[in-house]
Formats: C-alpha cells, sequence, structure tokens
C-alpha cells in the first residue's frame, strides 16, 4: 500500500464547475497534510495547508480532512482553465519527511 | 524575499560519472528537503537537513548522498551515476518546523546517458 494515494485522473471538468480531489494516507500519526499545484514543467507551490479535522477555505479552494479516515480532499469552486495542473497531495509523516502522492491531473474545459 | 535557487538548471551526464547539485534556501529558512521526480514514481523524498543534521532520509541507495551549510545552503551528490538517475531533482526550503510550508526551487534536471 502506497503512504499516500491519489487518484491519477485526468479529472476533466467544465469552467466553473467544482472540482472535487482526493487523497489517502496510511500513517495514522501523521498530523500536516499540503495541497500543491504543479503545473507542466514547472515546480510544485502551495496551494493549502490543513493540520486539523474539518474544512479550511481560502477564496476558491477548500481542503477538508477526517484524521479518523485518513482522507484529505481539495474542492476548487468556479474552476478555470488557468487551474489546469497536477495537483499533488502531501503529507508530513513525522521526523520530518514528507510523503507525496503521485498527484492528479486536472483538466478545466472552457 | 528571494526564492529558492538551484544550480545548475540543466546537466547531461554519462553513466558511472558523478554529480553535484546545489540549493540555496530562502533567507532565515534553516531546513532544506530533496526530492526527486521522475514521470513514473512522481515525487519521492531523498532527504532532510536542518542546521547541518540529516534528520530524515528516504529509500534511495547510498550513492545519494547530501550536505547542508552553516549558511543553509545545501548540496547533493550522486555517485556512479545510471540511466536511472535521469530526474528533475528539487530543493524545497522551511523553517523546519512540522507545520512548515516548504517552498520548492525550480529544480535541476539531470539527464544521464
Amino acid at each position: 500500500q502506497k503512504e499516500v494515494e491519489q487518484n491519477s485522473g485526468p479529472l476533466s471538468v467544465p469552467e466553473g464547475a467544482i472540482a472535487s480531489l482526493n487523497c489517502t494516507y496510511s500513517d495514522r500519526g501523521s498530523q500536516s497534510f499540503f495541497w500543491y499545484r504543479q503545473y507542466s514543467g514547472k515546480s510544485p507551490e502551495l496551494i493549502m495547508s490543513i493540520y486539523s479535522n474539518g474544512d479550511k477555505e481560502d477564496g476558491r479552494f477548500t481542503a477538508q480532512l477526517n484524521k479518523a479516515s485518513q482522507y484529505v480532499s481539495l474542492l476548487i469552486r468556479d474552476s478555470q482553465p488557468s487551474d489546469s495542473a497536477t495537483y499533488l497531495c502531501a503529507v508530513e509523516t513525522g521526523g520530518f519527511k514528507t510523503i507525496f502522492g503521485a498527484g492528479t491531473r486536472l483538466f478545466v474545459k472552457a | 524575499k528571494a526564492g529558492v535557487t538551484q544550480t545548475p538548471r540543466y546537466l547531461i551526464k554519462t553513466r558511472g560519472q558523478q554529480v553535484t547539485l546545489s540549493c540555496s534556501p530562502i533567507s532565515g529558512h534553516r531546513s532544506v528537503s530533496w526530492y526527486q521526480q521522475t514521470p513514473g514514481q512522481g515525487l519521492q523524498f531523498l532527504f532532510e537537513y536542518f542546521s547541518e543534521t540529516q534528520r530524515n532520509k528516504g529509500n534511495f541507495p547510498g550513492r545519494f548522498s547530501g550536505r547542508q551549510f552553516s549558511n543553509s545552503r545545501s548540496e547533493m551528490n550522486v555517485s556512479t551515476l545510471e540511466l536511472g538517475d535521469s530526474a528533475l531533482y528539487l530543493c524545497a526550503s522551511s523553517l523546519g518546523t512540522a507545520e512548515g510550508t516548504q517552498y520548492f526551487g525550480p529544480g535541476t534536471r539531470l539527464l544521464v546517458l
């Protein structure tokens, strides 16, 4: 079992729709969770971090964390073509080691 | 603030050679993590340094090594290069806490022929 799992996609949504990206992790002791966005040929950039159960909203982005289910998600509202990228879920597993999922490719169709 | 810088940006080496990559973190950041990114394996953790000490390492062979200097700059070295070492090598800097956001450099793209 991979430590951090994501659906590789591609996930295709029309412009203006909600994109829902999901991630599960295996280490129950993990405390810090991150979503990064990576455009083709570029390095990852942080979108959201979340540390406690529940929802965290930042503009069009909402991160959701459920530690009991070992599940993290990212919702993108009013998706734009510029949101088309690979989204990486990252989990800090303790000991200052961050494990990344393989990423979900998102396409937003104009 | 200046971002994370990595040098060189591109490298071509042949099998058996060794290579050294450099990373300068954001000013004030004392943690540097290194990752290997390939299309097949995604982003894989190599090691993390904080105040010149390696605090954790990933599952890579001993050919991969690193170090951190007193000014927080870090280098990673790969000896006896193999074709499979061709990848994008990314470093990320942070304050060094578990909650700390990592900021990535532009990466060094290594091609081993």
